[in-house]
């Protein structure tokens, strides 16, 4: 089965830092990424997609994609106390013909004023 | 645009029932996902409906199964409920089906089986 892991946290940063939050995926033929953000008691909501190799900024949210050593990550700047929340990683590995979505566990990020 | 709407919002039923949870996609989009997300296993996929054909399958037993309909609207049913199937059900639209496209979730269905 297809993995993907990232450190549960707490992740704990000062407002105004940068948070960085890390994903590691085992699939190799992953073409997909995504990132998504959860409220305690909410749904996840989308940050992020990336598909191609490098860096794609969006705001405050840079997501980076390293295909070669198989991660992606996300960079928060000037990090609020409102970006409390988890981080969910996702990758969409095909597994014989059909893509199956599978997620991290999460990383849960904390901005402290 | 109307999000993702998933009824009911909560629900309590007894180990051996039958449940029946529905999803309404974004207006246009004519892919529906289900996910199960517990504490001990995170966000796991179920599956996936295009164009009222099941397109993807993730690892669950029979008991899981699902449908959707030519408006887009979905429905899963668990039957012969477990304890081990409480869990809040997420339902995710999508504007086509493939690996590539961005999922919208809805507010979920929390299941609680006693």
């Amino acid at each position: 089965q297809k993995e993907v892991e990232q450190n549960s946290g707490p992740l704990s940063v000062p407002e105004g830092a940068i948070a960085s939050l890390n994903c590691t995926y085992s699939d190799r033929g992953s073409q997909s990424f995504f990132w998504y953000r959860q409220y305690s008691g909410k749904s996840p909501e989308l940050i992020m997609f990336i598909y191609s190799n490098g860096d794609k900024e969006d705001g405050r949210f840079t997501a980076q994609l390293n295909k070669a050593s198989q991660y992606v990550s996300l960079l928060i700047r000037d990090s609020q106390p409102s970006d409390s929340a988890t981080y969910l990683c996702a990758v969409n590995p095909l597994e014989g013909g059909s893509y199956i979505p599978t997620f991290g566990r999460g990383t849960s990020l904390i901005v402290h004023p | 645009k109307a999000g993702v709407t998933q009824t009911p919002r909560y629900l309590i039923k007894t180990r051996g029932q039958q449940v029946t949870l529905s999803c309404s996609p974004i207006s246009g989009h004519r892919s529906v996902s289900w996910y199960q997300q517990t504490p001990g296993q995170g966000l796991q996929f179920l599956f996936e409906y295009f164009s009222e054909t099941q397109r993807n399958k993730g690892n669950f037993p029979g008991r899981f199964s699902g449908r959707q309909f030519s408006n887009s609207r979905s429905e899963m049913n668990v039957s012969t409920l477990e304890l081990g199937d409480s869990a809040l059900y997420l339902c995710a639209s999508s504007a086509a089906s493939g690996g590539s496209n961005e999922q919208f979730f809805g507010p979920g269905t929390r299941l609680t089986v006693l």
